[in-house]
């Protein structure tokens, strides 16, 4: 079954704080990617990935850093977190085959900069 | 970058009435389509997915409709009920070289009163 997990699903941090969020894919799919998700702005790219050590730019990157460990484990890394970060942050995993092109999303991590 | 407009932002309509939700995008290397919908609280629950030139596809209860020499892709709710209530999103898969992106709408919300 596909299976995108995030964690934490829940996570509060104060202004300044290290935060790392955590994403695992059992797909079998080369591309990750991290969006937020705010109210007015739809979801927006921060990240991707199509493998294992690479790291493509999103359009709203600034002030994230992210890491591809392997096929299955994408992190995004918040280092200085600021108010503004408050968020609805999803992982997705992709895979291109034609019609059978798959993109399969998390269940989401609500991170709070207090 | 890919711009995706999708219109309307708000949609009301009575149960039984249909709802039509279109998007429109700008990057020629727009290849895999998607509509998602998210209800409250929730993560996001895939719909339909569409690649062809010309397709309609029918769903349970809806209708997508993929133009790309207008590049534009619809949803049609056929005769909505109070549970289609939600946020409904497009997606459009970008595939440049050998990268891909996977860029979304900013949502339409619709309810759908009794």
């Amino acid at each position: 079954e596909a299976a995108v997990t995030q964690s934490p699903r829940n996570k509060v941090t104060v202004t300044g704080g290290n935060v790392t969020l955590s994403c695992r894919q059992t797909n079998s799919h080369n591309y990750m990617y991290w969006y937020r998700q705010d109210t007015g702005h739809g979801l927006r790219l921060i990240h991707y990935s199509y493998g294992a050590g690479n790291l493509q730019i999103g359009d709203v990157p600034d002030g994230y850093k992210a890491t591809r460990t392997t096929q299955e484990d994408f992190f995004l890394l918040l280092e200085l977190a600021s108010p503004s970060q408050t968020s609805l942050y999803f992982c997705a995993s992709s895979v291109d085959r034609g019609r059978n092109t798959e993109v399969f999303f998390g269940k989401g991590t609500r991170l709070t900069v207090v | 970058g890919e711009q995706v407009e999708q219109r309307p932002p708000h949609l009301s309509v009575r149960e039984g009435d249909s709802a039509v939700i279109i998007c429109t995008y700008t990057d020629p290397n727009s290849y895999y389509f998607f509509w998602y919908k998210q209800e409250p609280g929730a993560g996001l629950q895939l719909l339909m997915k569409v690649f062809s030139s010309t397709e309609i596809n029918e769903g349970q209860g809806f209708t997508v409709l993929l133009n790309k020499k207008d590049k534009q892709l619809s949803l049609n709710l056929t005769a909505a009920h109070p549970g289609d209530s939600a946020v409904y999103f497009c997606a459009v898969r970008v595939i440049t070289g050998n990268t891909g992106k996977l860029i979304f709408g900013l949502g339409t919300t619709l309810q759908v009163q009794p």
